[in-house]
């Protein structure tokens, strides 16, 4: 058991529509990062979050924006839903970002369908 | 950016024979490579890792080599059982900004027959 927990785990959206998707970090790991992994594809790396700021992002457009939390926790937005948005979205939590890059713990993840 | 290509995109064998997946990176100033399973509808959980400084690492019937110089990192399953049927992924550690995040390969799905 990780310890990181997403909700919803499936939710089911129209085109245009806006989805906020919510994680919870493991205890101790401040650091949060999301990613979208579309059906049989690997993960892709959407965003980070440190000390409630982004700190690096993907190639994601604007509408998908996300907000960290005093308690680590996490929060990723998509606005104006379009079909392609329809995969599954993994949080990951890790300790402050050290050189190389240490072990993410994946949470279960939010499998998202766009209508 | 990091281009991470991995191989090959399926793969079958008999319960018992060993599996390898291959993975080719680009950024040659990557020094973090982990190996992730993931069964159908979990997460992806890491099974193995290495870093830039070792050669290889094993850790049980799972092994892990790597090539600075030319680029490539394999996984090798021996004596594979059917529990090990799944798609794994090779990874590589990057940053983005101060961002640290993992670029993927487009994974592998081992399928373990009895």
């Amino acid at each position: 058991e990780t310890g990181v927990t997403q909700s919803p785990t499936h939710l089911i959206k129209t085109r245009g529509q806006q989805v906020t998707l919510r994680c919870s970090s493991q205890s101790g790991h401040n650091t949060v990062s999301w990613y979208q992994q579309a059906l049989g594809q690997g993960p892709q790396f959407i965003f980070q979050y440190y000390r409630e700021e982004e700190n690096g992002r993907g190639n994601f457009p604007p509408r998908f924006s996300g907000l960290q939390f005093p308690n680590y926790s996490s929060e990723l937005n998509v606005n104006a839903l379009e079909l392609d948005d329809s995969a599954l979205y993994l949080c990951a939590s890790s300790f402050p970002g050290t050189r190389p890059p240490g072990e993410l713990f994946f949470g279960e993840g939010s499998r998202l369908t766009v209508l | 950016g990091e281009n991470v290509e991995q191989h090959p995109s399926t793969l079958s064998v008999q319960e018992g024979d060993s599996a390898v997946i291959k993975c080719t990176y680009s950024d040659s100033a990557s020094n973090y490579f982990p190996w992730y399973k993931q069964e159908l509808g979990k997460r992806p959980q890491l099974i193995i890792d290495i870093r830039s400084n070792v050669g290889e690492k094993k850790d049980q019937r799972i092994a892990v080599t790597l090539n600075k110089t030319a680029k490539h990192f394999s996984l090798h399953i021996t004596e594979t059982q059917p529990e090990d049927s799944a798609v794994y992924f090779c990874a590589v550690g990057g940053y983005t900004g101060t961002a640290s995040k993992l670029t993927f390969g487009t994974g592998t799905r081992l399928q373990v027959t009895l």
